[in-house]
């Protein structure tokens, strides 16, 4: 039941933006996004609970549809430190599955 | 400190012989899980546990084992390790069932079984 991420991979100038997304074939109670960079563990960026919600962490921020499964990360004015391969998870309504994670963005930001 | 704990970091073993990988919170987290990331399939649930006796298969759940006997502690167990668990390994806790607190992973075990 693995959430499906888009793209799969991203290279940007710093101070470009960029979207990615994640969609998932299940209702879902929440979608979680964290980052994860190289040889590290993910490291949590927010959690989306409601459709429509946004919320923002530092240049930030995430949509979540309800009603088309969807959710989206927007980086804003992309800084070298975004670097990392991003990942979305779901927790599926009515599922036994657990936090279920995509198969991950790789975003490189060049100087 | 709040924290997961992995131990080992790092393991080289060989196909067939018994290992396990403890993990460890001190948060008093019910939910915790395994997962394992290899390249372009991103992280793949291998076993959780919303609580003390209570564990569920994830996605790749074969040839893995694990246990909740205690709330802070769940170890992941190879029965008999082949090359294709090669893998990184990372646990992970959390408040309640998860679903709406993020998840503290540790820092990863990184397996090869030749």
């Amino acid at each position: 039941q693995q959430p499906v991420q888009s793209p799969q991979a991203v290279i940007l100038r710093e101070g470009e933006d960029a979207v990615i997304n994640c969609s998932s074939s299940k209702a879902l109670y929440s979608v979680h996004w964290y980052r994860q960079k190289h040889g590290e563990a993910p490291v949590f960026l927010m959690i989306l609970l409601k459709g429509g919600e946004q919320k923002g962490h530092e240049k930030i921020s995430a949509s979540f549809n309800e009603k088309k499964q969807q959710s989206s990360l927007y980086l804003t004015a992309s800084q070298l430190s975004y670097s990392g391969t991003y990942f979305c998870g779901t927790f599926v309504k009515g599922g036994a599955d657990g936090l279920t994670f995509g198969k991950g963005t790789h975003l490189i930001i060049q100087p | 400190e709040a924290q997961v704990t992995q131990n080992p970091r790092y393991l080289i073993t060989v196909t067939g012989k018994k290992l396990t990988v403890t993990c460890s919170q001190n948060m008093n987290h019910e939910y915790m899980s395994w997962y394992r990331q290899d390249p372009g399939l991103g992280l793949r649930q291998i076993y959780y546990s919303m609580n003390v006796e209570v564990t569920d298969k994830g996605d790749v759940p074969e040839g893995y084992k694990v246990s909740r006997k205690e709330k802070r502690n769940f170890p992941l167990i190879l029965e008999s390790p082949s090359p294709n668990q090669t893998s990184l390994y990372f646990c992970a806790s959390t408040l309640g069932q998860g679903v709406y607190s993020p998840l503290h992973f540790g820092n990863g075990t990184r397996l090869t079984v030749t």
